[in-house]
């Protein structure tokens, strides 16, 4: 059964600063995307990403993939308040009852204050 | 806006009732979707349908079906409902298995 782990699960970090979030699978898959939700929103895609190695960039959002280690990152750079939200990574599952179905981690929740 | 649409967007009902939500694939989709999302659970898939046929079933509850009609439009049926089915239901479309778009889900209250 794939697993998908998100950590932090809660982060609080100051205007300006950088971090890492990050995502880890149990098995292997191919399919890794990043969604964002805000507070009683729906889910807006951020990336996707189809091959290991690949690094996607957007604004102060950086994504990356290492399929050998099952690990992916979504890098902010110099945080700023709009960034403020849930952050998925979401696993396309090859196995089982829900095969080609996306398995969600359980989100990191940012807060980015002044 | 993913271009894929739910109705209704809240919905209020009592325990033991039955309710149908609604969801239009963005023009194009073949695949649909469902998801549950509550507080304890996080992000759940429930089913999946392509072209008219399930493809797929999740953490679906027997109290639970789906169907997706000629015309690519798909409901999620909801029975014998209880306090905790409470949550906010989403669906999805998508080209197969390409990135998947989300609707502005429907949020159910069971009181």
């Amino acid at each position: 059964e794939l697993k998908v782990e998100q950590n932090p699960l809660f982060l609080s970090m100051q205007e300006g600063k950088n971090y890492t979030i990050y995502c880890n699978y149990s098995t292997t898959s191919d399919r890794l995307y990043w969604y964002r939700q805000d507070p009683g929103k729906s889910l807006e895609s951020l990336f996707v990403l189809l091959s290991n190695g690949a690094v996607k960039q957007e604004g102060r959002l950086m994504a990356s993939l290492d399929t050998k280690a099952r690990l992916s990152t979504l890098h902010i750079t110099a945080a700023v308040h709009d960034l403020s939200a849930t952050y998925f990574c979401a696993v396309l599952s090859h196995y089982g009852g829900s095969q080609g179905n996306l398995i969600f981690g359980k989100g990191t929740k940012l807060s980015v204050k002044p | 806006d993913s271009g894929v649409t739910q109705t209704p967007k809240h919905l209020i009902t009592a325990t033991g009732q039955r309710v149908t939500l609604r969801c239009s694939p963005r023009s194009g989709d073949l695949s649909v979707y469902w998801y549950q999302q509550s507080l304890d659970q996080g992000l759940q898939f429930l089913i999946q349908y392509y072209n008219g046929e399930e493809r797929a079933k999740g953490n679906i509850l027997e109290r639970f079906s789906a169907q997706q009609f000629p015309d690519l439009h798909s409901e999620l049926n909801l029975s014998s409902l209880e306090l905790g089915d409470s949550a906010l239901y989403f669906c999805a479309s998508a080209e197969t298995y390409n990135e998947q778009f989300f609707g502005p889900g429907t949020r159910l209250t069971v009181l």
